[in-house]
């Protein structure tokens, strides 16, 4: 039972380069999401999706895009690199509301750094 | 300004010990917490959760506890055992939006055998 899954696992990155961060899923859940985790500030939302075709932004979607391929796989882009986006991303997702009691279920991350 | 705060970056605790864990939260409108725990190099991973119609909830060791008039929620794990050693996230959401559930900065818990 793989969960949720991420890659890659850690990346450097140049200032200026792009990259994506992929995500699937296998538990069939309608809601996936992308985070950042920073010392000191917890899990920030960047992207959300409430359901396949559809994203919204969080509280930090400010040099990242998102494509929800199909229900399995959420990715996220960053188009041109900068090093306020060195951090750790997490991948999350969860059946809707309050059926699921808003239980996520994380990936194990994506450590990233930006030179 | 966070919404949901964790004032304690790190607790350590004697193993067998009682571990409090602490919680504020600013916004009103949230009626659902959460708490999750995270190993290194792992994803976060949930643990416990209480609706603001209860007070408490209590789930083998760990049972958490909602002061609604203060904004405040604790988790207390009796006894605390090695394993217990990761950080904490308290994570709490409104009903006008349960899909963005707000995170705090976490604790970070040792138990010292």
């Amino acid at each position: 039972n793989a969960g949720v899954t991420q890659t890659p696992k850690f990346q450097v990155l140049k200032t200026g380069q792009s990259m994506t961060l992929q995500c699937a899923q296998d538990m069939n859940h309608n809601s996936m999401y992308w985070y950042r985790q920073d010392p000191g500030m917890g899990l920030r939302l960047i992207y959300y999706s409430a359901s396949e075709g559809t994203t919204d932004k969080g509280e930090v979607p400010n040099g990242y895009n998102v494509s929800r391929l199909n229900k399995r796989e959420f990715s996220l882009r960053l188009e041109s690199a900068a090093p306020s986006q060195t951090s750790v991303y997490f991948c999350a997702s969860s059946l809707p509301g309050l059926l699921a009691k808003n239980i996520q279920y994380f990936g194990a991350g994506t450590r990233l750094s930006v030179l | 300004d966070q919404q949901v705060k964790q004032n304690s970056p790190s607790l350590s605790v004697q193993e067998g010990r009682i571990s409090i864990l602490n919680c504020d939260y600013t916004n009103s409108m949230f009626d659902y917490f959460l708490w999750y725990k995270k190993y290194p190099a792992e994803g976060p991973t949930f643990l416990i959760s209480i609706s603001s119609i209860k007070d408490k909830n209590e789930d083998g060791r760990f049972t958490v506890f909602l002061n609604k008039s203060a904004k405040h929620l604790s988790l207390h794990i009796v006894p605390s055992q090695p394993g217990d050693s990761a950080v904490y996230f308290c994570a709490a959401s409104a009903p006008t939006s349960y899909d963005k559930v707000i995170f705090g900065p976490g604790t970070s818990l040792s138990v010292i055998p």
